[in-house]
């Protein structure tokens, strides 16, 4: 079935440094994807998508490129802040699905 | 604006109680549904509904319950709680499925069940 991996965390990261999350997935067909963030104590928000190959999603300083020959959609930050600290989601969404299907998360802790 | 409200944010039951998590949206979505989320499992979907007395069954609905007779609300039922349901439930909405419409998500309640 549709499957989404996504690196293990904690990542544990300094002020200004670059980020990088990785995110692959496994679909018969040609999906969505997504990048939710969930801030302590809240529930999800939709940081960023990509509906085809090629398409980069951007939003608050962070990017994705939907890489259909590595089946990867990789989250990047060139200068993380503190306050980015969260957990954050990949996921994915078939073309005439209605079900997200999520990986399993990646905690992300940025020290001053 | 309220979006997507949950209640209660936080319960404790024990083994064999019963017990309804509340789910509101008051943005006039049609598709509503409930994931759990468990440590090192990311999101699983428990039920959706498309509209209005429709629902399905989503990856792990054994032990749910669901009914949808309004718009804005889509309550969880738990018939008889078990250990194994200690988790945190969101509820999330959208205009409808599909990729082009966001899906709104609540702030989550926190289950254990002792």
């Amino acid at each position: 079935g549709d499957s989404v991996t996504q690196m293990e965390g904690p990542v544990t990261l300094s002020e200004e440094a670059f980020l990088t999350i990785n995110c692959t997935y496994t679909a018969t067909g040609y999906p969505s994807l997504f990048w939710y963030v969930q801030y302590p104590g809240e529930g999800l928000q939709l940081l960023l998508k990509a509906t085809k190959a090629d398409d980069k999603g951007s939003n608050k300083g962070f990017e994705a490129t939907y890489r259909k020959e590595t089946t990867s959609f990789h989250l990047e930050k060139g200068s993380v802040q503190v306050s980015d600290s969260a957990v954050y989601f990949c996921a994915l969404l078939m073309e005439y699905g209605n079900k997200l299907v999520f990986g399993a998360g990646t905690i992300l802790r940025v020290k001053s | 604006n309220a979006g997507v409200t949950q209640t209660p944010k936080f319960q404790v039951l024990k083994t064999g109680q019963s017990m309804t998590l509340q789910c509101a949206q008051d943005m006039n979505h049609e598709y509503m549904s409930w994931y759990r989320q468990d440590p090192g499992m990311g999101l699983r979907l428990i039920h959706y509904s498309v509209g209005a007395g429709i629902t399905d069954q989503g990856e792990v609905p054994n032990g749910y319950n669901v009914s949808r007779s309004t718009t804005e609300d889509f309550p969880l039922r738990l018939l008889s709680a078990a250990p194994s349901q200690t988790s945190v439930y969101f509820c999330a909405s959208s205009y409808s499925p599909g990729p082009q419409n966001i899906q709104y998500f609540g702030a989550g309640t926190r289950l254990s069940v002792l």
